[in-house]
Order: C-alpha cells, then sequence, then structure tokens
C-alpha cells in the first residue's frame, strides 16, 4: 500500500526565516511526486511535479527537491502571504490516482 | 467561465437523506476525481473516471455513487447519509492523469450531515 507521510503537522516561521517541510513516502513505483499549497477555504492548487531522485524545481521562494525516499519543500526567507496548508502527493504504478499526506500547516508571522 | 466548479459550497442534511454533490469542469478533461478532506487523514479517493462512462473505486467508495454520462460533469452522491460523511468534499480533473501539470481542484462542498 502506497503511504505518504509529512513533517512537521504545523510550523510556525518568523518572516525571513528559511526551513524546510519533509514528504516521506513508501510506494512501488513511482511515476511522480507532487506538491500542492491549499489556502483555507479552498482547494489545493498545483505547484510542482517531481519524478526522479536528484530531480529539483523552483518557483519564487520555493524550491522541491526529491530523493529515493523523501522530498523537501525548502522555503526561503518567507513572508506572511506563504502562509498555507503544504500537500505532498504520489502517483505509483499503473494507476492514474494520486495519494495524499495530511500535509503541513505553515504560519509566517511578519 | 473556464475552470472546475462545485456546487453547492456548504450544504447541511439529515441522516438517511440522498444527497448529490455537482462538479463540472470546462475543459473536456479525460480524468475527474472525488476526494473527501478530513482533519488528521488529509485528502482520501473515493472515485475517479478516466472517461465518459468509466469509473472507478478508490480509497474509502463506500456510501458513495459515482456517473458520468457527459465528459463535463461528475456528481457524486450520497445514497443515505451518515454522520461519519460529514466532510469537505473535492472534486478534480486532469488531462493526462496528473502529468506534468498535476489535478486542477475545485472550491471544494463543505457537508454536514445532523
Amino acid at each position: 500500500e502506497d503511504q505518504v507521510t509529512q513533517s512537521p503537522e504545523a510550523l510556525r516561521l518568523q518572516e525571513g526565516e528559511s526551513s524546510s517541510l519533509n514528504c516521506s513516502y513508501t510506494v512501488s513505483g513511482l511515476r511522480g511526486l507532487f506538491w500542492y499549497r491549499q489556502d483555507p477555504g479552498k482547494g489545493p492548487e498545483f505547484l510542482f511535479t517531481l519524478y526522479s531522485a536528484g530531480e529539483e524545481k523552483e518557483k519564487e521562494r520555493l524550491k522541491a527537491t526529491l530523493t529515493k525516499k523523501e522530498s523537501f519543500l525548502h522555503i526561503t526567507a518567507p513572508k506572511p502571504e506563504d502562509s498555507a496548508t503544504y500537500l505532498c502527493a504520489v502517483q505509483a504504478g499503473s494507476g492514474n490516482k494520486l495519494v495524499f499526506g495530511a500535509g503541513t500547516i505553515l504560519r509566517v508571522k511578519s | 467561465d473556464a475552470g472546475i466548479t462545485q456546487s453547492p459550497r456548504y450544504k447541511i442534511t439529515e441522516t438517511g437523506r440522498q444527497v448529490t454533490l455537482m462538479c463540472h469542469q470546462t475543459w473536456s478533461h479525460s480524468y475527474m476525481f472525488w476526494y473527501r478532506q478530513d482533519l488528521g487523514h488529509g485528502l482520501r479517493l473515493i472515485y475517479y473516471s478516466a472517461a465518459a462512462d468509466i469509473t472507478d473505486k478508490g480509497e474509502v467508495p463506500d456510501g458513495y455513487v459515482v456517473s458520468r454520462s457527459k465528459t463535463e460533469n461528475f456528481p457524486l452522491t450520497l445514497e443515505s447519509a451518515t454522520r461519519s460523511q460529514t466532510s469537505v468534499y473535492f472534486c478534480a480533473s486532469s488531462e493526462n492523469g496528473g502529468f506534468p501539470d498535476g489535478y486542477t481542484f475545485g472550491s471544494g462542498t463543505r457537508l454536514t450531515v445532523v
């Protein structure tokens, strides 16, 4: 059974204080790992897809990396508008379904 | 407007009643999905569809029914609502099963069963 575990459950940062969110996964035949951002009362919004170990992708203050067992979402010099829940998901095997982790709630204070 | 829309945004229903949540997308995406989101569980897949008239069960399908007679619509029906089905429901769509741009999600329906 595919499993995705995100840590920490919640993270509080001061504006400008860089940190990382972790997503560890156990799957058979990873096809892709996805990061989403979710704001309160809204649906998840796609951020990145990573396909293979060693791959990195960046968008503004966010950088996602992938190893064979986990992915990190690095947040550099965060701003209050980066506050959201960040979700990690994997797609594995022959199906087209995404399996999600429970998410990390990020709060950035000014 | 282009996009994926869910209705209603909020719904309160009584135990035992049938309720249908609607999902409509304007892109003609092949794939559509229904997830529920609960504290501590994250998003869990209920049902999905690869094309019109093709549907399949996800992780938590019991108590739910779906249909897809048209590519753009994917309604989710709770045949006899129970309190454990109180949740936020998200519909999503994708052209290529998630690659390269993941799924596009709707804004969700918050369902309360009393």
